[in-house]
């Protein structure tokens, strides 16, 4: 199967700590997406990459995040000093360049912060 | 901006009766329009999208949605569902002259298909 995958599919932390979360795309796609999911909630645009240039972050995304996607392949989101209020799904997505074509999701990324 | 709402956050109805599930959105620029359906413990899959020309739109596993431009609609119609449709449905909507292609999300509709 070559979708998308994402690591680790749970993450349990405690209030304070530092996670990170990583997102391998399907390999011929060029941009790459960030979204998170609360319960009950549709996902929320994060932040996307045009290869290894982050281009768009949303207002979402706090100075307690980052994402980076060196060389234009994988990408990890950092949550420092995560707070209860993380606590949500982090999805990935990726897809060829253009906003008309279909966004390929992995199965997201559970966090909880205790 | 845009912005999506889903009017029926649940939809219970029995297997083979047809069902529909609303999806409306406000934009000030034109839109591309998407359906992803989301089952448990799967991430989300594309059913159909609207770029341009016809406004009736098929899609996967029997799904169809019509936009309509002047009630800013895009719903979702299947005119038989099975027990294996029950699932979270998400509209969404993209900036036609967005190019980073960002997807704003309803807040999801929960099909619940029963015997």
């Amino acid at each position: 199967d070559t979708g998308v995958s994402q690591d680790p599919r749970h993450k349990i932390t405690k209030r304070g700590q530092n996670v990170t979360f990583r997102c391998d795309p399907i390999s011929e796609h060029n941009r790459l997406y960030w979204y998170r999911q609360t319960l009950g909630q549709g996902p929320e645009f994060l932040t996307y990459f045009q290869n290894e240039a982050q281009l768009e972050k949303s207002r979402l995304l706090s100075d307690r995040f980052s994402a980076e996607r060196p060389k234009g392949s994988f990408s990890t989101l950092e949550i420092q000093r995560t707070e209860q209020g993380d606590s949500a799904m982090y999805l990935c997505a990726s897809s060829r360049g253009g906003a008309y074509n279909e966004q390929f999701f992995g199965p997201g990324t559970r966090l909880t912060v205790l | 901006a845009q912005s999506v709402t889903q009017l029926d956050s649940q939809v219970p109805v029995f297997e083979e009766a047809p069902v529909e599930l609303r999806c409306n959105y406000s934009s000030s620029v034109s839109v591309y329009l998407f359906w992803y359906v989301q089952y448990p413990n799967q991430g989300l899959q594309l059913l159909l999208k609207y770029l341009s020309g016809s406004t009736l739109v098929k899609g996967i596993n029997g799904f169809e949605a019509e936009f309509n431009k002047s009630q800013t609609s895009f719903h979702l119609r299947k005119p038989s569902v099975h027990i294996s449709d029950t699932a979270e449905y998400f509209c969404a909507v993209s900036g036609l002259y967005n190019q980073g292609g960002k997807l704003i999300f309803g807040q999801g509709t929960e099909l619940s298909v029963k015997p």
